[in-house]
């Protein structure tokens, strides 16, 4: 699986947009990139996956650019339950375990 | 519809005993996954399993650990043996099958239980 870069850590205002980015330029065609996300002491949580389109759900948007080097995970209004370490993970077509980062700590702050 | 359930939630052992951690899937999920948290690092892949078929275990030590997920019952990892450097929290996960080649099993995961080795 591709390497990722993530910072590794940011802040966010309660309220505002969570904008978390995530390089992975050595990325091939058939690999999806996930991101999962970790609460102090609970077990991770998916959040959203994508190939080359853009994504959304109900926690979140997935912005991958069009040469699928990098990608940013929006959380479009922060709040302090969003706290966590945030791992953005690529995963080949196919494959089965989850290779963790050591992501990015987003701290929401009131 | 119950999450994936783990137990017991806390575990204390003294060296040379044996741990056994228990996962019960999601129901309707035949894929069990078991990774290990070391204090302050990311998670590590230790081993996937489907009933009854140990699938990948590359990220499993090569003593002391074996892991197993029978037809009837939950996935147990097993720890003989252990050691200070045991302690941890140990996460299992599970999915459903794939469909046809493409990755939509995302993976669900449960509360972990914290091993602590005296």
């Amino acid at each position: 699986d591709a390497k990722t870069t993530q910072p590794p850590s940011m802040d966010c205002a309660e309220g505002r947009a969570a904008n978390l980015p995530c390089n992975h330029s050595t990325i091939s065609g058939n690999e999806y990139v996930y991101w999962y996300r970790q609460i102090h002491s609970q077990g991770p949580q998916y959040i959203i996956h994508g190939l080359k389109n853009n994504e959304t759900n109900e926690m979140a948007s997935l912005i991958i650019t069009e040469d699928r080097k990098s990608s940013t995970l929006i959380l479009p209004h922060a709040t302090l339950r969003d706290t966590a370490v945030y791992y953005c993970i690529v995963r080949v077509q196919g494959a089965q375990k989850l290779v963790f980062g050591q992501g990015t700590r987003l701290t929401i702050n009131p | 519809n119950a999450g994936v359930m783990q137990n017991p939630r806390h575990l204390v052992r003294r060296r040379g005993q044996e741990a056994r951690l228990r996962c019960s899937p999601m129901k309707g999920h035949s894929h069990v996954y078991w990774y290990r948290q070391l204090p302050e690092e990311g998670l590590k892949f230790m081993v996937y399993l489907q009933k009854e078929n140990i699938i990948d275990e590359s990220g499993m030590p090569k003593e002391r650990f074996s892991a197993e997920f029978p037809k009837e019952g939950p996935s147990i990892l097993r720890i003989q043996q252990v050691v200070r450097g045991d302690s941890a929290a140990y996460f299992c996960a599970s999915s459903l099958p794939l469909r046809g080649g493409w990755v939509v099993n995302e993976q669900f995961f449960g509360p972990g239980t914290r091993l602590t080795v005296l």
